[in-house]
């Protein structure tokens, strides 16, 4: 199996510009979550899917993120309008209900 | 409030010379224990899940341990591939889901 892919590895980007974050989890996994992590605050878990529904958004940090999981293999973090304070590595796992999470590679965002 | 606590920080080792990290935790209800490692540029990468105390694992040089209140992962006769960071997190009882909270992570670094 390939693991978690995400996409893309490293996204530079200026204020206000809308930035897209792609990933496939595992296949057969039916969990998948979005991670933040930063220096300051280590890994911040933003939102989970279950069966493609989201069930728990609460670490959405504002109207300016949103998510989508249109199917089993492949989900979206948006953020738009993108903000300096949004630069970050992103990372997508996911597991087989609670079982173990899986990590991608994270995608490293810099917004200027 | 669920809270994971990681100690140190940093940590610096020669090659060799045994040592422990620690995790403490506060959480309504443990639902399981994680223990991660995270090499630069990567996502993490799973090791050890711990469920009650008392319960042990081991993996190579490793070894985490559980009690109601912390966990420790003991690191014997560390080797330089041995450094990375480490991260510590939780899935507590009072959720339906299967999300971690994750502590800041202990950074190891293993001098030959």
């Amino acid at each position: 199996d390939a693991g978690v892919i995400q996409s893309p590895r490293h996204e530079v980007t200026e204020m206000g510009q809308e930035v897209t974050l792609r990933c496939k989890p595992i296949s057969g996994h039916n969990s998948l979550f979005w991670y933040r992590q930063t220096m300051m605050r280590g890994l911040e878990l933003l939102i989970y899917f279950n069966n493609n529904v989201p069930i728990d958004d609460s670490g959405m940090p504002e109207d300016r993120f949103s998510a989508k999981m249109p199917n089993a293999s492949f989900s979206t973090l948006k953020i738009q309008p993108s903000e300096p304070r949004d630069s970050a590595v992103y990372f997508c796992a996911s597991s087989f209900g609670q079982g173990i999470l899986f990590f991608g590679s994270g995608t490293q965002l810099s917004v200027l | 409030e669920d809270q994971v606590t990681q100690s140190p920080e940093a940590l610096r080792l020669q090659e060799g010379e045994s040592s422990s990290l620690n995790c403490s935790y506060t959480v309504s209800g443990l639902r399981g224990l994680f223990w991660y490692r995270q090499d630069p540029g990567k996502g993490p990468e799973f090791l050890f899940t711990l469920y009650s105390a008392g319960e042990e694992k081991e993996k190579e040089r490793l070894k985490a341990t559980l009690t109601k209140k912390e966990s420790f992962l003991h690191i014997t006769a560390p080797k330089p591939e041995d450094s990375a960071t480490y991260l510590c997190a939780v899935r507590h009882g009072s959720s339906n889901t299967g999300k971690l909270i994750f502590g800041q992570g202990t950074t190891l670094q293993v001098k030959p």
